[in-house]
C-alpha cells in the first residue's frame, strides 16, 4: 500500500467555487503533514503545514483527521491563479524522509 | 537570497555517460534531499543528507551517488546513465519545522 494516496482528479471548477481535496496516509506513526502546490513544469512550493487542530491561511483551510488517517485542503472562492497540482506530503515521527502523494490537479475555469 | 539553486537546468546524456547535478542552498539548512519526479509517480526520494559529511539512501537510490562535502552543497552523481533515469530531478533543503524548499529542477533525458 502506498504511504500517501490522493485522487488525481482533475478537478475543474468555476471561479468563486469551493473545492476540497483529501489525502490518505497509511502509517499511523506519521507526524508531520503538508500541502504543496506545483505549477506545470515548476518546482513544488509549500502552501501550508497542517496542524493537529486544523489551520487556515486566507482562502485555504487544512484539516487533519488522525482517526481516519487523512488530511484535507479546502479552497474557498477559487481564483484562476489557484490552477495547479496540489501535493500532499507526510513525514513519520522522528523520520528524515518525506512521502509525497502523486498530486491532485485543479483547473479553475473563468 | 537565492534559496535553492540547481545546475544544470537541462541535460541530454547518452546511455553509459556520467554526470553530476549540483544543488546549492543559502539558507544554512542542515537537511538536503534529492528527488526524482516521473509522470504518475509523484516525487520519490533518491538520497538525503542530515548534515555536512553525511548521506543516506532514500526510496530509489540505485544508480545514483551523492556527496555533501560542504553544508551548502549537495551533489547527485550518475555514474553510468540509463534510459530509466530520464526524469526531472529536484533538490530541496529543509528547515527546522520540516518545511522543504525546492530548487527549479533539472530535466534529464537519457537516450
Amino acid at each position: 500500500r502506498k504511504e500517501v494516496e490522493q485522487d488525481p482528479g482533475p478537478f475543474n471548477v468555476p471561479e468563486g467555487a469551493t473545492v476540497a481535496f483529501n489525502c490518505t496516509y497509511s502509517n499511523s506513526a506519521s507526524q508531520s503533514f503538508f500541502w504543496y502546490r506545483q505549477d506545470c513544469r515548476k518546482e513544488p512550493k509549500l502552501l501550508m503545514s497542517v496542524y493537529s487542530s486544523g489551520n487556515e491561511d486566507g482562502r485555504f483551510t487544512a484539516q487533519l483527521n488522525r482517526a481516519s488517517q487523512y488530511i484535507s485542503l479546502l479552497i474557498r472562492d477559487s481564483k484562476l491563479s489557484d490552477s495547479a497540482t496540489y501535493l500532499c506530503v507526510v513525514n513519520r515521527e522522528g523520520g528524515n524522509q518525506f512521502y509525497f502523494g502523486t498530486g491532485t490537479s485543479l483547473t479553475v475555469i473563468p | 537570497n537565492a534559496g535553492v539553486t540547481q545546475t544544470p537546468k537541462f541535460r541530454v546524456l547518452k546511455t553509459g555517460q556520467s554526470m553530476t547535478l549540483l544543488c546549492a542552498q543559502d539558507m544554512n539548512h542542515e537537511y538536503m534531499y534529492w528527488y526524482r519526479q516521473d509522470p504518475g509517480m509523484g516525487l520519490r526520494l533518491i538520497h538525503y543528507s542530515v548534515g555536512e559529511g553525511t548521506t543516506a539512501k532514500g526510496e530509489v537510490p540505485d544508480g545514483y551517488n551523492v556527496s555533501r562535502l560542504k553544508k551548502q552543497n549537495f551533489l547527485l552523481g550518475l555514474e553510468s546513465a540509463a534510459p530509466s533515469q530520464t526524469s526531472v530531478y529536484f533538490c530541496a533543503s529543509r528547515d527546522g519545522f520540516g518545511e522543504q524548499y525546492f530548487g527549479p529542477g533539472t530535466r534529464l533525458t537519457v537516450t
